[in-house]
C-alpha cells in the first residue's frame, strides 16, 4: 500500500517552455501533497505544500507564479514549470500524506533537463 | 527554525566494519525518518522514530532516538557493498513538513 507515481520519470524540453508534471496517489487519498527539487548531490528542498482543494503553500524563496501547483483531486497534484530555464533542470519529487497520517510517501521522482 | 545536521556527509568504509551515522535537530519534534536513496532514484523509507528510546532495527540497520539530545543516530553492522546509498535523516516540523538533513553518502569497499 501507499504507492505513489510521477508522470513523467523524466522529461527533456527546451528553454522557454512549459512542463507538467503529475503526481498520483495509486491506492489512498492525498490531502496533502509536497513537491521537493534535489540538485545533484544536495538534500531535498521543500518548494511547496498542497492541500486538496485549495491554495498551494511555497516556501521562501520559491517563485509561486514559475512553478504552478494544482491539487485538484484527492489523488493527483501537478507541478507545471513555466518559462524553463536550464537553471531549472534538477530532480523533482513529490510526496503524499493520506487523511489522518503523518508519514509522507515519496514518488520515484522525475528527472527535468532544460536545454 | 528547525535545523537538521548529519555527520559524516561521506563516509568510506570496509565490508565487515560497523559505523554509526549522527543526526542531530535543534528544536523538539515529535517524529524521525530514516530514509536511504540509491543513485538517480528516490527516497526509500528505512525507519520512524517516534518517541524517546525508540530503536528499530531492520537487516544490518538500526536505528535509535534521543529526544532530550535531540539525536538520532544509524548504525550499521558488519557493512556490505550493497547497504552503499545516501542516507538522509529528516525531522517533522510543527506546521507538519519534514526538513532534510543534508544527506550521508555511504560508500563501501568490497
Amino acid at each position: 500500500g501507499a504507492v505513489v507515481s510521477q508522470h513523467p520519470s523524466w522529461v527533456i524540453c527546451k528553454s522557454g517552455t512549459s512542463v507538467k508534471i503529475e503526481c498520483r496517489s495509486l491506492d489512498f487519498q492525498a490531502t496533502t501533497m509536497f513537491w521537493y527539487r534535489q540538485f545533484p548531490k544536495q538534500s531535498l528542498m521543500l518548494m511547496a505544500t498542497s492541500n486538496e482543494g485549495s491554495k498551494a503553500t511555497y516556501e521562501q524563496g520559491v517563485e509561486k507564479d514559475k512553478f504552478l501547483i494544482n491539487h485538484a483531486s484527492l489523488t493527483l497534484s501537478t507541478l507545471t514549470v513555466t518559462s524553463a530555464h536550464p537553471e531549472d533542470s534538477s530532480f523533482y519529487i513529490c510526496s503524499a500524506r493520506g487523511t489522518g497520517g503523518y508519514e509522507q510517501y515519496f514518488g520515484p521522482g522525475t528527472r527535468l533537463t532544460v536545454t | 527554525e528547525l535545523k537538521v545536521e548529519q555527520n559524516p556527509l561521506f563516509l568510506s568504509m570496509q565490508e565487515g566494519k560497523n559505523y554509526t551515522i549522527y543526526c542531530n535537530y535543534s528544536t523538539t519534534s515529535d517524529r524521525l525518518y530514516w530514509y536511504r536513496q540509491d543513485p538517480g532514484k528516490s527516497l526509500e523509507s528505512l525507519f520512524v522514530l517516534l518517541s524517546n528510546g525508540a530503536v528499530k532495527q531492520e537487516g544490518r540497520l538500526m536505528a535509535s532516538l534521543d529526544t532530550k539530545a535531540r539525536l538520532s543516530t544509524l548504525h550499521i553492522t558488519a557493512a556490505v557493498h550493497d547497504l552503499s546509498a545516501t542516507y538522509f535523516c529528516a525531522v517533522d516540523t510543527r506546521d507538519d513538513k519534514i526538513i532534510f538533513g543534508k544527506g550521508t553518502r555511504l560508500h563501501i569497499l568490497p
